[in-house]
């Protein structure tokens, strides 16, 4: 079966650094993706890793390792407005999106 | 640029009733994607269309759900015979694959049904 894994929930404090893990396991893969939603918003695009590495794009950077199966978002300078949902998907082998759960992130003072 | 929009936006129903939920996508987008979420969950697949073709339906997605996208453009998701559990976020979103494109899906703001 295909199953991408990633924790429920995290809590980090404005300003600091914080790392979200994502695992996945599926028939094939094209790319893996980044969405952030907001509490009853629809989500919306963050990053696509296609190659192993690492994708910097201003606070927001995402890494990916294939052979490993495996991939972070790593948020940095934390703000207040950064709290919410942050869901990773992966482009199975027919080009249809597998989703995770969603990792909620509250943002502490 | 308008974006996804998504009609209506909201909508309580009774069990066993049918209703019928649009999606307009970014004018220039071929294909066309349904998902329904429901709290503390991701996204769950439902359909898609390329064009006016629906290429891909959800081997979960019962026969009580269809879905039509008759010229291409604006989409429709109709369920019939409503039941609780039907109750969910709608979620609707649109892409065009070109080549070497990485197909992302820019997402409406989805259609919240309760049902009854």
């Amino acid at each position: 079966g295909q199953n991408i894994d990633q924790p429920t929930e995290m809590t980090a404090t404005e300003g600091a650094i914080v790392q979200i893990n994502c695992t996945y396991q599926t028939s094939g893969f094209n790319g893996l993706f980044w969405y952030q939603q907001h509490a009853g918003e629809a989500p919306t695009f963050l990053s696509y890793n296609v190659l192993d590495g690492l994708e910097e794009k201003g606070r927001f950077s995402s890494f990916l390792s294939r052979s490993k199966g495996y991939s972070y978002l790593l948020l940095k300078e934390l703000q207040m407005k950064d709290s919410a949902s942050y869901l990773c998907a992966v482009w199975d082998s027919n080009y249809q999106l597998i989703w995770g759960a969603g990792t909620k992130l509250i943002i502490k003072p | 640029d308008t974006g996804v929009s998504q009609d209506p936006r909201h909508k309580i129903t009774k069990r066993g009733q049918n209703v019928t939920f649009r999606c307009d996508p970014i004018s220039e987008h071929n294909r066309l994607y349904w998902y329904r979420q429901t709290l503390g969950q991701g996204p769950e697949f439902l359909t898609y269309f390329q064009n006016e073709a629906q290429l891909e339906k959800s081997r979960l997605l019962s026969d009580r759900f269809s879905a039509e996208r008759p010229k291409g453009s604006f989409s429709t998701l109709e369920i019939q015979r409503t039941e609780q559990g039907d109750s969910a976020m709608y979620l609707c979103a649109s892409s065009s694959l070109l080549a070497g494109d990485y197909n992302e899906q820019f997402f409406g703001p989805g259609t919240r049904l309760t049902v009854l």
